[in-house]
């Protein structure tokens, strides 16, 4: 596809379980954002990619918050141990490049912690 | 305070009419700015980026920007309702990749 895709659109997890959250970029996308956005809030940052080197990390909420891109394409964001407050959606964003290029976001994971 | 701030509560305009949105930043050495489009379940799609101080416009939108003010709004004329949706203002500080976003402000047009 041309987008930014994101799976599973939903998902529903117990408290306590860890969950996996994937993001296929933009075909050539060089760097990939991870975002977390509150219901009725803006997205906050959590994670920045330039190909396969994790650059920044500062936003992850705490150490079980896990992200990696392994190959420099697919990322996929792990949270360990969820918690309630980490119910969210978790937006996916690529850029051809990171400092002018505009980031272009998949439809997001709706994360349930019950 | 917060980095970027949209205070205004939900908007409503007539169809046709002007829908005017304002967006402040605290950070003097932001350098790019951008306003994104969302809609409900929907990803944020970016309608507009802004560099430098002015006006820019595309279509039925335009941004402006007064770094001095460190203020940057977007007007969208002839409003539809395809334009109801949350607009969403962000931030890019120089030699920073990550964005800086407002909460969104949320704008009904009514037919």
């Amino acid at each position: 596809g041309a987008g930014v895709s994101q799976s599973p659109r939903y998902k529903v997890a117990k408290r306590g379980q860890d969950v996996a959250l994937r993001c296929d970029p933009i075909s050539g996308h060089v760097s990939l954002f991870w975002y977390q956005q509150a219901l009725g809030q803006g997205p906050e940052f959590l994670t920045y990619f330039q190909n396969e080197a994790q650059l920044d990390k500062s936003g992850l909420p705490s150490d079980r918050f896990f992200a990696e891109r392994p190959e420099g394409s697919v990322s996929t964001l792990k949270i360990q141990r969820t918690q309630q407050e980490d119910s969210a959606v978790y937006l996916c964003a690529s850029s051809l490049e990171g400092l002018t290029s505009p980031q272009h976001f998949g439809d997001g994971t709706r994360l349930s912690i019950l | 305070q917060k980095e970027v701030e949209q205070n205004s509560g939900p908007l409503s305009v007539p169809e046709g009419a002007i829908a005017s949105l304002n967006c402040t930043y605290s950070d003097r050495g932001s350098q790019s700015f951008f306003w994104y489009r969302q809609y409900s379940g929907k990803s944020p799609e970016l309608i507009m980026s802004i560099y430098s101080n002015g006006d820019k416009e595309d279509g039925r939108f335009t941004a402006q920007l007064n770094k001095a003010s460190q203020y940057v709004s977007l007007l969208i004329r002839d409003s539809q309702p395809s334009d109801s949706a949350t607009y969403l203002c962000a931030v890019r500080r120089y030699g920073n990749n990550r964005l800086a976003f407002g909460k969104g402000n949320q704008v009904v047009v009514i037919p």
